[in-house]
């Protein structure tokens, strides 16, 4: 099956700090997905996002489904972008999902 | 707010007994997805339901069974409860069956002592 793959494991930064993460995947895929999962356990959608870049705010997204790579962006870090965030890609009517990437903002 | 709902969002029961966890899907949405998270742990796919059939299985034990009703919301049975079923369980939806954007809901968090 496919599998993902996501980098760094944990990240402690200082407020206002850049961070770029990224996911890889072992196969080509019609789905991929960013979550950030906060403190309370909450999975937040951020970016579907297969092919190409995405920008939402001081968050942005690219994949480049040819290397089977994405890299989430998130620049000037708020205490709030505290928690884990998660790539997943589908496989067979279901996501699978990586190990996660541990955010820590320290102010 | 994703429009995913799930209740209760904590439960706390005892080994041995038996829970329904219910989600209701964004408007529009035909199918339910459950996922597992334990502690600490990424998620696991449990099974998918679309407009009322079961599509796809995971991991899902022979003691947990679901069910998507006419209405589109979905049921999560879990019985004979052990402590190792202590976990989140989230629901998702989506408007069709594959390669569509999962939205999910806020999670039952489960706790068996």
């Amino acid at each position: 099956g496919i599998q993902v793959e996501q980098s760094p494991p944990d990240l402690i930064l200082q407020e206002g700090a850049n961070s770029t993460l990224r996911c890889n995947f072992s196969d080509s895929v019609n789905n991929l997905q960013w979550f950030h999962q906060n403190p309370w356990g909450q999975l937040i959608n951020l970016f579907y996002i297969p092919s190409g870049t995405k920008q939402n705010g001081r968050l942005s997204a690219t994949t480049v489904a040819t290397e089977r790579y994405s890299l989430l962006y998130i620049s000037s870090s708020q205490t709030t972008d505290s928690g884990v965030y998660f790539c997943a890609v589908e496989g067979v009517y279901q996501l699978i999902w990586g190990a996660g990437t541990k955010l820590i903002i320290k102010p | 707010d994703s429009g995913v709902t799930q209740t209760p969002k904590h439960l706390i029961t005892a080994t041995g007994q038996r829970v329904t966890l219910r989600c209701s899907p964004r408007s529009g949405d035909l199918s339910v997805y459950w996922y597992q998270q334990s502690l600490d742990q990424g998620l696991q796919f449990l099974i998918q339901y679309y407009n009322g059939e079961e599509r796809a299985k995971g991991n899902i034990l022979e003691r947990f069974s679901a069910q998507q009703f006419p209405d589109l919301h979905s049921e999560l049975n879990l019985s004979s409860l052990e402590l190792g079923d202590s976990a989140l369980y989230f629901c998702a939806s989506s408007v069709g069956v594959a390669d569509y954007e999962q939205y999910f809901g806020p999670g039952t968090r489960l706790t068996v002592t």
